[in-house]
């Protein structure tokens, strides 16, 4: 059974930097891109970025292009992703999500929230 | 960047009653397309995918149509647990966008 475990969510300053992982157990990790899509208070489904399984190519929506780098670590079958300058647009719960050999988001953890806020 | 319009943006039905949802992309996504399903409080689950299959464990009464930029997700009889928020995805292009949701609702 896939599990994806995502933390380091929380408060934080505009300007302001935040770690989120996703800990993922139940699959081969390695095999798998994974990716992050995020839900803002009241609103729709936003993706932000997916990594490749292997070769780690990396992807992003122009809303967080520049600001956000998501990254993994086979060995430890972790997805960070780490978000620099976050402005208030930036609160949202944060997904970490599996995707299948055809890129479907197949696998969700419960999500992790970020508030940007003084 | 392709937009998904959803609708409609509520629907208002009872128990047993059929759904139709519709998901229109600005540009053709051939069959890349997915639904999701989210209830309140809860991650989002995949139900269909490649426009048309349904995802394990997925019951029989979704059932996902389309091509092109133009698809459709059917419930054939809501049960309780069925009410929810479903979105759309295309899988295309970069980015990934979703739709903007449409809300089956207890009427």
């Amino acid at each position: 059974e896939v599990q994806l475990l995502e933390s380091g969510g929380g408060l934080v300053q505009p300007g302001g930097s935040l770690r989120l992982s996703c800990e993922a157990s139940g699959f081969t990790f390695s095999s798998y891109a994974m990716s992050w899509v995020r839900q803002a208070p009241g609103k729709g489904l936003e993706w932000v970025s997916s990594i490749t399984g292997s070769d780690g190519r990396t992807f992003y929506a122009d809303s967080v292009k520049g600001r956000f780098t998501i990254s993994r670590d086979n060995s430890k079958n972790t997805v960070d992703l780490l978000m620099n300058s976050l402005r208030a647009e930036d609160t949202a719960v944060y997904y970490c999500a599996k995707l299948s050999n055809l890129w479907d988001n197949d696998g969700w953890g419960q999500g992790t929230l970020v508030t940007v806020s003084s | 960047e392709i937009v998904l319009t959803q609708s409609p943006a509520t629907l208002s039905l009872s128990p047993g009653e059929g759904a139709t949802l519709s998901c229109r992309a600005s540009q053709s996504v051939t069959t890349y397309l997915a639904w999701y399903q989210q209830k309140p409080g809860q991650a989002p689950r995949l139900l269909i995918y490649g426009a048309s299959n349904r995802a394990t464990g997925i019951p029989a009464r979704f059932t996902g149509s389309g091509s092109g930029t133009d698809f459709t997700l059917t419930i054939s009889s809501l049960e309780p647990e069925d009410f929810a928020v479903y979105y759309c995805q295309q899988r295309s292009n970069w980015p990934r966008t979703f739709g903007q949701g449409t809300k089956v609702e207890i009427k």
